[in-house]
């Protein structure tokens, strides 16, 4: 089945790293993806990665992928006010043209 | 380059009315999505284009919804009559071809209000 499950809020302190945690259950999916909301918008890519890797670093982003666990993660180093937003976990689901199945969203909060 | 176009961004309706989205992808951009956001959840695919042809529409109700793309270009979801539980936010995206990278390209959304 098609399922992207994530935890729904995290607060962090400014200036401190967050991470995001996300388990899906497409083993076969080619690609996975972080997607940020800002409130009132669209969702914006972040980035994403590859299946074949196991991280991918970004200026203050990483991305890790453990495929045995199906678990994937998102690292913010030095997270600002400006980070806060929702953050979506998605697969590409193997079944389908580029269908991209989303997780709930982990509600990302910093405080001062 | 424009982004992914939307409207209306808002719309509050009475429940069995109907109503009617539209959005325009970046242009040259094959394969067109509506997503539907309920809040708190995160979106889920309603429908798929490549070009002007259905490739995945296995979770639109549609004794109530439809959607098309004339032309392959712009693309209209109506829904009719509307329930309750249609309130959520329309999300339209948008993305190049098959996805080397599968990177979808969003609009702001259409949020609807049953009443």
């Amino acid at each position: 089945g098609e399922d992207v499950e994530q935890s729904l809020f995290l607060s962090v302190r400014e200036g401190d790293s967050s991470v995001i945690n996300c388990t899906y259950t497409d083993s076969s999916s080619t690609y996975l993806y972080w997607y940020k909301q800002e409130p009132g918008a669209g969702l914006q890519l972040l980035t994403y990665i590859f299946s074949n890797m196991d991280m991918k670093q970004d200026q203050r982003l990483t991305v890790l992928l453990n495929k045995k666990d199906k678990h994937l993660s998102l690292r913010i180093a030095d997270t600002q006010t400006g980070d806060s937003a929702i953050y979506f976990c998605a697969e590409s689901f193997s079944g389908g043209y580029n269908k991209l199945i989303f997780g709930a969203g982990t509600r990302l909060a910093v405080h001062p | 380059e424009a982004g992914v176009a939307q409207s209306p961004r808002y719309k509050i309706i009475e429940k069995r009315q109907s109503v009617a989205f539209w959005c325009n992808p970046i242009s040259g951009h094959a394969t067109l999505y509506w997503y539907q956001q309920i809040l708190g959840q995160g979106p889920k695919l309603l429908i798929q284009f490549q070009n002007n042809g259905v490739v995945d529409d296995s979770q639109l109700p549609k004794d109530r919804f439809s959607a098309e793309r004339l032309k392959g270009v712009d693309s209209t979801l109506k829904i009719q009559p509307a329930k309750l539980e249609d309130s959520a936010v329309y999300l339209c995206a948008s993305s190049l071809d098959r996805g080397k990278s599968g990177e979808l390209f969003f609009g702001e959304g259409s949020r609807l209000t049953v009443l």
